[in-house]
């Protein structure tokens, strides 16, 4: 599969605050798939990324695909205490789910 | 999400018993998973199958078995070879291996050595 890296690992912030992680690759990526996982639960899939320079939204969550298709990158404005999770970027296939970014958010 | 369905949720364990946890999906999917997650850690494979009768190892296989012999059921056994088993063991599906399926995830089992 491809290998995609993310960082970073962990990231804490204040509740109002931005919040952003990114998964890289030194190859080109057919797609890219974020997923995001609550404490305590398992993995939601959130968007499918497939175009070069994509750019979708969900509410206050922004997903974009690098022009490249080799970064790809999830912006959360203004956190709330309901974004903590793990946050994971796939791509290739469903074997390389890494270890995400965990996202604390204190209120 | 909807669709897969593993038990028991939580499970205790004597060192040296092997136990199995089951997975059942009614989504029709060809292709189907097992992931161990540490605390604090992520999604490591253990094994997947992209059909009936076949299966491949994972990156951590080793000490673990399964069996495809049904398209919905995909269990895992957690052997007495696996020397550190207590984890939260996750079992996905998607309808192929193939890039760009949407993964579907069951709830989780806990498994607890004791």
């Amino acid at each position: 599969g491809q290998q995609v890296m993310q960082i970073p690992q962990y990231q804490h912030v204040q509740e109002g605050e931005d919040f952003t992680t990114y998964c890289n690759s030194s190859t080109t990526l057919s797609n890219i798939q974020w997923y995001k996982q609550r404490p305590g639960g398992h993995p939601v899939f959130l968007i499918q990324l497939v175009k070069s320079g994509e750019v979708k939204k969900q509410k206050r969550l922004t997903f974009q695909f690098g022009e490249a298709k080799k970064n790809s990158s999830l912006h959360i404005t203004a956190t709330q205490t309901t974004d903590v999770g793990t946050y994971f970027c796939v791509s290739g296939y469903a074997l390389n789910f890494g270890k995400g970014t965990s996202l604390l958010v204190t209120p | 999400d909807g669709g897969i369905t593993q038990s028991p949720k939580y499970l205790f364990r004597k060192e040296g018993q092997n136990v199995t946890l089951s997975c059942e999906q009614n989504l029709n999917h060809d292709a189907m998973y097992w992931y161990r997650q540490d605390p604090g850690q992520g999604l490591r494979l253990i094994y997947y199958s992209q059909i009936v009768n076949d299966f491949q190892k994972g990156d951590i296989a080793e000490g673990y078995s399964v069996s495809r012999e049904k398209k919905e059921s995909f269990p895992l056994t957690v052997t007495s070879a696996q020397k550190n088993p207590t984890a939260f063991y996750l079992c996905a599906s998607s309808m192929g291996k193939n890039s760009g399926n949407t993964i579907y995830f069951g709830e989780g089992s806990w498994l607890t050595v004791v």
